[in-house]
């Protein structure tokens, strides 16, 4: 299994609080990625990291915001939740961007927001 | 609009036959396809994948078809045990890491 560790495993917020959730790696991979999962949506991009310092948006990314500032750590950050970001978080590697570099997921944030 | 269509959100078989899940996609760019198992309270974690420029991929029990020009992609489990049972997601990517998941196909595997 890939070292990948996600904190908390699971939250309870209410509205306009602000959230972080943590990912670790012990893998040293330079790519990791923030998706959600909903039903009916399958899995969805947040944002991702190409680096330390190197981040973008994916095709979900209102209302979201990350931070690397070390190869192991990705943080996602809801500045002020709200009840739509209710879901299941999960973070994911790969050492590189290509397509043919799987992906290897964590086990998941289950996020609710009151 | 959903690039990736998975349009059976379950299947049930029974142990020992084959499982057969199905994924559309619209997208021609798309030239890398994967296949995702997950169970309750996990990650996903990968399966199998196949390239563009291949037709068929084979690992074990799992063997992925893709038929590019109807943009259809299936994945057969033979012979079908109860561990298999899972949400399967197929994913699609067109050179790069922006994978595009479906809704996933939850199977079930009845001893």
């Amino acid at each position: 299994d890939a070292g990948i560790t996600q904190s908390p495993r699971h939250k309870v917020t209410e509205t306009g609080t602000p959230v972080t959730l943590r990912c670790h790696q012990t893998e040293n991979h330079r790519y990791m990625y923030w998706y959600r999962q909903d039903p009916g949506h399958g899995l969805r991009l947040i944002h991702y990291s190409y680096g330390v310092k190197d981040t973008d948006k994916g095709e979900v990314s209102d209302g979201y915001s990350v931070s690397r500032s070390k190869t192991e750590d990705f943080l996602l950050t809801l500045e002020s939740a709200t009840s739509s970001q209710t879901s299941v978080y999960f973070c994911a590697i790969s050492t590189s961007g290509g397509a043919a570099d799987t992906q290897y997921f964590g086990p998941g944030t289950r996020l609710t927001v009151l | 609009d959903q690039q990736v269509k998975q349009n059976s959100p379950s299947l049930s078989v029974q142990e020992g036959r084959i499982s057969i899940l199905n994924c559309d996609y619209t997208n021609s760019m798309f030239d890398y396809f994967l296949w995702y198992k997950k169970y309750p309270a996990e990650g996903p974690t990968f399966l199998i994948s196949i390239s563009s420029i291949k037709d068929k991929n084979e690992d074990g029990r799992f063997t992925v078809f893709l038929n590019k020009s109807a943009k259809h992609l299936s994945l057969h489990i033979v012979p079908s045990q109860p561990g298999d049972s899972a949400v399967y997601f197929c994913a699609a990517a067109s050179g790069t890491y922006k994978y595009i998941f479906g809704t996933g196909t939850r199977l079930k595997v009845l001893a």
